[in-house]
């Protein structure tokens, strides 16, 4: 069984100023793991993806997240935030059942900037 | 490239009353779909999924039920609408192609029952 545990339902940071979204999970198996970001009343869209290459992951719109198997963590950052940053974000951690791939998404986080 | 589209983007219905959501995927073949549900508050919890024409697994006992009529279109149905089926639905694709294969998100279907 698999599940993910996203520590903070809300955040709250300065524009300009760092970004950290934490995720923990937990998996029977080597994880793949995606952060995926969802805008008011849009549709989900993918931010990064670790599937057990380098650990350091770097995604979209400046994002990174880093692998830390000892930690079982996967970490969102940003080194200074935008306000279009303004999302809900969800970290997932991905199964293989049957050759077909099934992602378990954790609760959100929702990040507000503050101009 | 592939696109994937969902209608109607927002839907109002009344309890008791029938729902019909669609989703198409263009620009890939056989691929796998999905239908998600997104309550307030909560994460995305998979109520179904397919791997081709008429496959359909279902995760979670509701009175939702889906259908693969082609093999790029995906159909969430449900005979009387209930005012827990309020929600943000979700499809999405992927295609088989090893155990990291990624999946495409929609742009969603909002549902509010009243």
């Amino acid at each position: 069984a698999q599940s993910v545990t996203q520590l903070d339902s809300h955040v709250s940071v300065s524009e300009g100023t760092p970004v950290l979204l934490r995720c923990n999970y937990s998996s029977s198996y080597s994880p793949s793991l995606f952060w995926y970001v969802q805008h008011p009343n849009k549709g989900l869209q993918l931010l990064l993806k670790y599937t057990s290459a380098a650990t350091l992951v770097k995604g979209i719109n400046g994002f990174e997240a880093e692998f830390k198997k000892s930690e079982t963590s996967f970490h969102l950052t940003k080194p200074s935030a935008h306000m279009s940053d303004a999302a809900e974000y969800f970290c997932v951690v991905s199964d293989t059942n049957f050759g077909n791939e099934k992602l378990t998404f954790g609760t959100g986080t929702r990040l507000t900037i503050i101009p | 490239s592939q696109t994937i589209h969902q209608w109607p983007a927002t839907l109002v219905q009344p309890v008791g009353s029938p729902l019909s959501l669609e989703c198409t995927v263009e620009g890939t073949s056989n691929p796998n779909l999905y239908w998600y549900r997104q309550a307030a508050g909560r994460g995305l919890q998979l109520l179904f999924y397919s791997v081709g024409i008429g496959q359909i697994s279902s995760e979670v006992p509701q009175n939702l039920s889906a259908s693969r009529p082609q093999d790029r279109q995906f159909i969430l149905s449900s005979k009387k609408l209930l005012l827990s089926d309020s929600g943000f639905y979700l499809c999405a694709w992927s295609v088989l192609g090893g155990p990291l294969e990624t999946q495409y998100f929609g742009p969603g279907t909002r549902l509010l029952v009243l």
